[in-house]
């Protein structure tokens, strides 16, 4: 398996511009998870998924965010309006079963200017 | 609230010295812990899944041990070499929660040749 993949790498957008990053977990892993890093707060929770379906969204800091998982390969983050302190790197991981290892992807860099 | 704290927030070693870093977690309604090495501008990856109190979890120059009763884990690195320069996280999932983890800020360790 190629691990998990996120798409874009980098994004550079305008502010009030709407903003979708994209995931595909790991074959057969339940659990999807979408992590925001800042320099403030670190490695923070923003939603995660359990067999497709949203379980936890305590995390995303407003409504202009907004995650889906349509299907078992695919997630998406969406922002919008886009704001410049929605700048970060923006991680998704999944994991196989509850409280194992969770395997990252490597991040989109998002900058909003 | 659950915090899981690391010390100290920064390291800077000379290659061949041992060191060693500190993560306290909750100790009660424990399931496991998590050590994750994330080296720059890479996504974090586990090194070790601790579940037992008392458990010692060996990869290598990299060792950790675990006291759920007083809600300690301590990660050492024996003759650090420059590659291991990188963040150390742990994080503490709630198993309630699907098994979402909670990340500390991480202990960025730095090894000089």
């Amino acid at each position: 398996d190629a691990g998990v993949i996120q798409s874009p790498r980098h994004e550079v957008t305008e502010m009030g511009q709407e903003v979708t990053l994209r995931c595909k977990p790991i074959s057969g892993h339940d659990y999807l998870f979408w992590y925001r890093q800042t320099m403030m707060r670190g490695l923070e929770l923003l939603i995660y998924f359990n067999n497709n379906v949203p379980i936890d969204d305590s995390g995303m800091p407003e409504d202009r965010f907004s995650a889906k998982m349509p299907n078992a390969s695919f997630s998406t983050l969406k922002i919008q309006p886009s704001e410049p302190r929605d700048s970060a790197v923006y991680f998704c991981a999944s994991s196989p079963k509850r409280s194992t290892e969770a395997f990252f992807g490597q991040g989109t860099r998002l900058t909003v200017v | 609230i659950l915090n899981v704290e690391q010390s100290p927030q920064s390291l800077h070693v000379q290659e061949g010295d041992s060191t060693n870093f500190t993560c306290s977690f909750p100790s009660s309604n424990f399931y496991a812990l998590h050590w994750y090495r994330w080296e720059t501008a890479k996504s974090p990856e586990a090194l070790f899944v601790m579940t037992l109190n008392g458990d010692e979890k060996k990869k290598g120059r990299i060792s950790a041990t675990l006291n759920t009763k007083e809600g300690y884990s301590y990660l050492y690195i024996k003759g650090s070499q420059p590659e291991d320069s990188a963040t150390y996280l742990c994080a503490f999932p709630i198993y309630n929660q699907g098994g979402k983890l909670i990340f500390g800020q991480g202990t960025e360790l730095s090894v000089k040749p």
